[in-house]
Parts: structure tokens; sequence; C-alpha cells
């Protein structure tokens, strides 16, 4: 198993450009989370999927992010206009319905200049 | 709201000097409690699940308990290899499929 993959690993963009991050789940997996993880916050969910469906986007900082799942085996993660502040590392994590563990892709380490 | 406080903050240990890390928690009702190890650039990689009070699982020198309030993760005879930062998440019963997780432990462990 492949695991979950992430892309980019890494992206450097400048402050209002839009940027996209891609998620492919472990296959077999019905749900899946995106987190963001700086050093003064620790992890901090953004929004999770099951089922393809979107179940709670409180985390979402504000409406310059927004994430689709548009099928079981793809998920992306939008901010538009990006800013300095959501410079981070973003991760996807996925897990199977029957048990409680989630397991984290690589991430992806945005730099927002 | 749920929360989880690791201490310490950072730990350096000489090889082969054991110690333990700590996750306190509040919930409303545990669903489990998770042992994550993350390496620098890479992402957090599952450990243990934790689900009733006195529940114990083992995986070569990591140990981990779980009381009411607590849980601790033990490190025998440690090695320079299991440096890393060690993170704590709760699965409350009434959070849907969220975990929350504590900022780590960075373990540094020298020969």
């Amino acid at each position: 198993d492949a695991g979950v993959i992430q892309s980019p690993r890494h992206e450097v963009t400048e402050m209002g450009q839009e940027v996209t991050l891609r998620c492919k789940p472990i296959s077999g997996h019905n749900s899946l989370f995106w987190y963001r993880q700086t050093m003064m916050r620790g992890l901090e969910l953004l929004i999770y999927f099951n089922n393809n469906v979107p179940i709670d986007d409180s985390g979402m900082p504000e409406d310059r992010f927004s994430a689709k799942m548009p099928n079981a085996s793809f998920s992306t993660l939008k901010i538009q206009p990006s800013e300095p502040r959501d410079s981070a590392v973003y991760f996807c994590a996925s897990r199977e319905q029957t048990y409680n563990e989630q397991f984290f892709g690589p991430g992806t380490r945005l730099t927002v200049l | 709201e749920d929360q989880v406080t690791q201490s310490p903050e950072a730990l350096r240990l000489q090889e082969g000097e054991s110690s333990s890390l700590n996750c306190s928690y509040t919930v409303s009702g545990l669903r489990g409690l998770f042992w994550y190890r993350q390496d620098p650039g890479k992402g957090p990689e599952f450990l243990f699940t934790l689900y009733s009070a006195g529940e114990e699982k083992e995986k070569e020198r990591l140990k981990a308990t779980l009381t009411k309030k607590e849980s601790f993760l033990h490190i025998t005879a440690p090695k320079p290899e299991d440096s890393a930062t060690y993170l704590c998440a709760v699965h409350d019963t009434g959070g849907g499929n969220k975990l929350t997780f504590g900022t780590g432990t960075q373990l540094k462990v020298e020969l």
C-alpha cells in the first residue's frame, strides 16, 4: 500500500496567489482529514469528509480556504488568495470506517512570501 | 471543549536512560486515545490506540498506559533512533471523527 499521497511536497508562492494542495487517501478508507501544523498552534483539524461528504469544516480559518472531495480517491484544499500567515505544513490523513486510527501523508510545506 | 496537554515539552535522555512522557486530557467521553510519532519533515506515524482505563500496549521499547485522566508513554532503554516528537490525541464520543492533538513532546536521545 502506498499510503496517503500528497502533492506538491513543497510550495512557495507569493501573497495573493491561489494555492491548491492535493491528497489521495489510502484505498478503502472512507474518511479524509485536512490538518495544518505550525510551531505556535501545533496540529489543527481544518475539515474532514466521510464518504466524500464534508462533515465538519469548523476549523477552516476563513472563506479564503475551501476543500473538495469529488470522489473517494482524491481531495483538494484550496487557498485563494493566499497570505503569509497561511505558511505552514498541511497534512492529509485518512481512516477506515472500522477503526479509529488516522494515517497521515507526508505533508505539503507551504511558504507564502 | 476537549483539551490535551503533553509534558514535558522537550526531553533529553542518554541512551539507555528510561523515562515517561505524559498526556493529560479532558473529554466528555473517551472513544480512544492515540499516540503518534513524528520525525522532522514527515507526517505523524501511528503507534498505539488505547480505549479504556487500565489498558496497556507495547511496541519494542515503547509502552503506552491509560488512566481516566492521563496516558503515559514509557520508553525503556531508549536508543538514538527513538528521537522524535511524540504526539498524543483524543477522540471524544461527541466529536464525530475528530481527533484533538496535544502539542507534543520533543524527545532527543543521545549516545
